[in-house]
């Protein structure tokens, strides 16, 4: 079983839809939470960084931890097309990105 | 602030030939990580250099090597090349500590033909 298990998707949505992005992971060591957004032809930029269980917010993004059932979501409202990327999570149990989902593929279209 | 850059971008090699990716880190900072990126594997890390040292290593063959120089530049060498070694290598660099963001470079090209 890999560590971290990702729906590549492609998911496509209309602009002002609410996407849920979720990754599952096997390691009960992970503390750390990372999700990057990668837009073609560039390297992936951190998104959101959440520490141990709970929600957190930024803007119209929101990434949620359940340690208990080892799953993680990125909510993003009001999508726009800006969003189209893909999103890859990264759970951790140190600070830095060692394992990667393999990335859904978001498309929003207008 | 200029970003991580990473040279060349593309690059074409045959089987069996080796390939040499350098990597500038963003000024100031002194910790370095290289990663493969591969439709079917996703992203891998390779290995982290903090201060000309090896800091961390992921689970990769022998073939793949990289140092650090004093200028925090780094240089990451596969030998050997097959096949499956085409993929996107991505550096990233972050200011030193383990949970300082990082921050990824566009990425070099590789095609193993």
């Amino acid at each position: 079983q890999k560590e971290v298990e990702q729906d590549p998707g492609p998911l496509s949505v209309p602009e002002g839809a609410i996407v849920s992005l979720n990754c599952t992971y096997s390691n009960s060591a992970f503390q750390y939470f990372m999700w990057y957004r990668q837009y073609s032809r560039k390297g992936p930029e951190l998104l959101m960084y959440t520490y141990s269980s709970g929600n957190k917010e930024d803007g119209r993004f929101t990434a949620q931890v359940d340690k208990s059932s080892k799953y993680i979501s990125l909510f993003i409202r009001d999508s726009q097309p800006s969003d189209s990327a893909t999103y890859l999570c990264a759970p951790s149990n140190s600070g830095y990105a060692l394992n990667f989902g393999k990335g859904t593929s978001l498309l929003v279209t207008p | 602030k200029a970003g991580v850059t990473q040279t060349p971008r593309y690059l074409i090699k045959t089987r069996g030939q080796q390939v040499t990716l350098s990597c500038s880190p963003i000024s100031g900072h002194r910790s370095v990580s290289w990663y493969q990126q591969t439709p079917g594997q996703g992203l891998q890390f390779l290995f982290e250099y903090f201060s000309e040292t090896q800091r961390n290593k992921g689970n990769f063959p022998g073939r793949f090597s990289g140092r650090q120089f004093s200028n925090s530049r780094s240089e990451m060498n596969v030998s050997t090349l097959e096949l499956g070694d085409s993929a996107l290598y991505l550096c990233a660099s972050k200011p030193r500590g383990s949970t300082d963001t990082q921050y990824f470079g566009p990425g070099t090209r590789l095609t193993v033909l």
